[in-house]
């Protein structure tokens, strides 16, 4: 499968524990992106990488978040201390320059 | 903040109907994509429009791209019951750092009944 791939699918955490995901893009995709989902909306935009530069990363939700992609492959997000209120879908998308963004299946996380 | 706003926010049709989305967005755009979304799974790419085409078609679907009344439409033709699912415009707008992100609107959730 050469498509956008998440680790874990789903995550079970209980509040004040830290949490990471890892998105593995398409192979030749030089950009990356996070966005979050919450029940009912759409996806909300978090933060972008090109190659391995977080080229934005003003959008995310607080300073419990962080992104990385040290060699500008795959990238993982981490959220420390977690809240109830981070309980949502975190989906990954990956595009070759500025087309299509193509999305992984996303990590579903549950906060108790 | 969604820039997007789908209209209706739900519909129901029967099998072999056409059905109609709506999209309307606030800001300038570099292009529209329409993506659809199986229920808690990922978003799959249906379309891409940029802002100086009018018209996509794509199998079953067609999109049409105002950008003078900043609003997108999508069409799917002879629906089936598998096309059962949410539908989100997006619109790409390019980030000052040469990058860009997509901010999707709330969805359009379409029902085909066999």
């Amino acid at each position: 499968d050469t498509g956008v791939s998440q680790n874990p699918r789903h995550k079970i955490t209980k509040r004040g524990q830290n949490v990471t995901f890892r998105c593995d893009p398409i192979s030749e995709h030089n950009r990356l992106y996070w966005y979050r989902q919450t029940l009912g909306q759409g996806p909300e935009f978090l933060t972008y990488f090109q190659n391995e530069a977080q080229l934005e990363k003003s959008r995310l939700l607080s300073d419990r978040f962080s992104a990385e992609r040290p060699k500008g492959s795959f990238s993982t997000l981490e959220i420390q201390r977690t809240e109830q209120g981070d309980s949502a879908m975190y989906l990954c998308a990956s595009s070759l320059a500025a087309n299509e963004q193509y999305f992984g299946p996303g990590t579903r996380l549950t906060v108790t | 903040s969604q820039q997007g706003e789908e209209d209706p926010q739900a519909l129901s049709i029967q099998e072999g109907e056409n059905a109609t989305m709506n999209c309307s967005y606030k800001t300038s755009i570099n292009n529209l994509q329409w993506y659809r979304q199986n229920s808690g799974r990922g978003l799959v790419h249906l379309i891409l429009i940029r802002s100086n085409e009018r018209e996509k078609h794509s199998g079953r679907l067609r999109v049409t791209l105002d950008t003078s009344k900043k609003s997108s439409s999508l069409l799917i033709t002879a629906s089936r019951a598998a096309d059962t699912a949410s539908y989100f415009c997006a619109t790409d707008a390019a980030l000052g750092n040469a990058g860009n992100m997509l901010t999707f609107g709330g969805g359009t959730r379409l029902m085909v009944k066999p």
